[in-house]
This record gives structure tokens, sequence and C-alpha cells, in this order.
């Protein structure tokens, strides 16, 4: 079965410093997805980055990396420069399922950009 | 812009109503889903179709029926509520395949049964 965790229930970090938000996962699959959303008060998800099981290099897209180990099967998110319009709830998941793309959810962990 | 659009951001209900939740996108997926959010359990699938009148069980289907007759829609049916059905329901969808095939999400309908 998969799991995904996420041990960070909370976060704070100084505005313009980076922060790096913690996922782990569980699959026996060998071809997976990693998913992180960001989803502000407002409610909706919005989609930051992906990862591919074989992909070889660490995803990057603007100011978020995906710090990918897989042999201890973590999928970190760090933020660079952090803004506070970053403060939200983030989401890692897992994509599985083959072609169906359902999507497993860590519980998230709500991060808090201060001034 | 593409988009995924629940019909309610804000729903109240009482115990044993049947509740319909809408859903519609415009990027002609073939997946849809339907997640249920509450504090400290993350999302959780309820059901997804990947196709027009094809169905299947998430995580947590009891208490939930879809319906999906046309492909931009799908709908999430709470046959007759209850107050443990309290909680935010976001509905996504995504092309088929592998790789980045990224969920897009509506804005999310709460729904509060009394």
């Amino acid at each position: 079965a998969q799991k995904i965790t996420q041990t960070q229930p909370g976060m704070f970090v100084q505005e313009k410093e980076a922060v790096t938000l913690d996922c782990t996962y569980d699959t026996s699959d060998p071809s997976y997805g990693l998913f992180w959303y960001k989803q502000p008060s407002s409610g909706e998800m919005i989609f930051l980055i992906y990862q591919g099981s074989y992909d070889q290099q660490n995803a990057t897209e603007g100011r978020y990396s995906l710090n990918f180990q897989k042999a201890r099967k973590s999928a970190n998110l760090v933020i660079s420069a952090s803004q506070l319009g970053d403060s939200a709830m983030y989401f890692c998941a897992m994509c599985y399922g083959g072609a169906t793309n359902k999507l497993i959810f860590g519980t998230g962990t709500l991060l808090a950009v201060q001034p | 812009d593409v988009k995924v659009t629940q019909s309610s951001r804000y729903l109240v209900k009482r115990t044993g109503e049947k509740v319909f939740l809408e859903c519609v996108q415009d990027m002609d997926h073939e997946n849809m889903f339907w997640y249920r959010q509450d504090p400290g359990l993350g999302l959780r699938l309820i059901y997804f179709s990947y196709d027009v009148k094809m169905k299947e069980k998430g995580d947590i289907p009891e208490g939930y029926s879809v319906s999906r007759e046309k492909k931009e829609r799908f709908s999430l049916i709470l046959e007759s509520a209850s107050t443990n059905q309290t909680s935010m329901y976001l509905c996504a969808s995504s092309r088929p395949g592998t790789g980045r095939t990224e969920a897009f999400f509506g804005q999310g309908t709460r729904l509060t049964v009394v």
C-alpha cells in the first residue's frame, strides 16, 4: 500500500529565508510520481512541482525545488527566498494506479512566513 | 485559463437530506476525482471516474455515490447526509497516462450537515 508522511504540522520561516518541508513516502511500485501542492486560505489546490521516480535530476520550478532521495524514500520541498504570499498549507502527494492518476496525500504542513 | 468549477463554495444541509455536489471541467480530461479534506487527515479519495459512466471506489466511499453522464461533469451524491460528512469536498480532473499529469482542482465546497 502507498503512504505519504509529512511530520511537520506547522512551520515558521522569516521572509527571504529558505525553508524545507519534509515528505517521506512508501510504495512497492517501481514507477511512481511525487507532487507538491499549495493550498492558500482561499482553498484551491495549486500544483507546484513534480518528480518522477526515474528522473535522474531533482525537479526545480522557479523558487521551488524538490530534494529527491530515492533510497531514503524522501521528497522534500525547498522554497528559496520565502515571500509573505508563500504562507499556506502544503501537501505532498504520490500518484498511483497507473493511468488513472489517483493521488494519495500527506496530512500537510502549514507554513507561516513572518516579515 | 483551464478550470475546474464546483457549483457551491458553501452548503448547509440537514441530516437525512440527499445532497448533490456538482463539478465541471473544461479541459476535456478523462479522469475526474472527488476528495474529502479534513484537518489532520489531508485529502482522501472518495470516488474517481476514468471515463463517462465509469467509476471506481476510492478509499472512503461509504455513504457516497457518484454520477458521470457527460465527460465534463462529475457529481458527488450524499444519499442521506449525516453530521460526520461535514467536511471540505474537492473535485479534481487530470488527463490519463503516467508522468507529469498533475491534477487540477476546483475551489472546494465546504459542506456543513446539521
